[in-house]
């Protein structure tokens, strides 16, 4: 059984430019949410993803935006990149909604 | 708003020590609640899972349990080894059609050989 991946691992970025991140879920997950995690805090709530729909957002502003694949992977866009958007971005799957959820090893983004 | 609370925000012990990471939580209305190691610069690793309708679970040398009346849970680490060195997180989910995890900030453990 494969666990949650993302890619890339690190990426640095000038404040302004947009950056994809992906993530695939845990075999048979049908449900990915992604959280924001600044250094030294506990991670935030973005945005969750249940069979291509978006189910739930967090305080986070438009400028961040997802999409679920009919695999179940998953992409978090941000546009317009601000020095604060500098964080580890975590992906957790899980069978459904509410479940267990499972993370993956995060993508590490600098922007200067 | 669900807002979760870990106290003390570091703490370091010798090897072999028992010891207990706590967690607090605001509103007892709560789905689950589950208990996560990091390492630095890592992503999240779970440890434990309670639903909202049990009292404790156990893996190996971990033990937590959950009193949702008092918005408590309690994270007992027997034997403490270097190894078990990393932050601890907590996080509870509400009833809610996403139930998304509201994380505390954690308590980084340093356990001195």
């Amino acid at each position: 059984e494969t666990g949650v991946t993302q890619s890339p691992t690190h990426l640095i970025k000038t404040r302004g430019q947009q950056v994809t991140l992906r993530c695939s879920s845990q075999s048979g997950h049908n449900t990915v949410s992604w959280y924001q995690q600044a250094l030294g805090q506990g991670p935030q709530f973005i945005f969750q993803y249940y069979r291509e729909e978006e189910n739930g957002r967090g305080n986070f502003p438009p400028r961040f935006s997802g999409l679920q694949f009919p695999n179940y992977s998953s992409e978090l866009n941000v546009n317009a990149l601000e020095l604060d958007d500098s964080a580890l971005y975590l992906c957790a799957s899980s069978l459904v909604s509410g479940d267990e959820q499972y993370f993956g090893p995060g993508t590490r983004l600098t922007v200067t | 708003k669900q807002e979760v609370t870990q106290i003390p925000a570091a703490l370091s012990v010798p090897e072999g020590e028992n010891l207990v990471l706590n967690c607090s939580f605001t509103d007892s209305a709560i789905y689950n609640l589950q208990w996560f190691r990091q390492d630095p610069g890592k992503g999240l690793t779970s440890l434990l899972l309670i639903q909202s309708s049990q009292r404790e679970q156990t893996s190996g040398r971990l033990n937590a349990s959950l009193d949702k009346s008092s918005g408590r849970s309690t994270l007992y680490i027997a034997a403490s080894q270097p190894g078990d060195s990393a932050t601890y997180l907590c996080a509870v989910s509400v009833p809610g059609a996403n139930s998304k995890l509201t994380f505390g900030k954690g308590i980084t453990l340093s356990v001195r050989p």
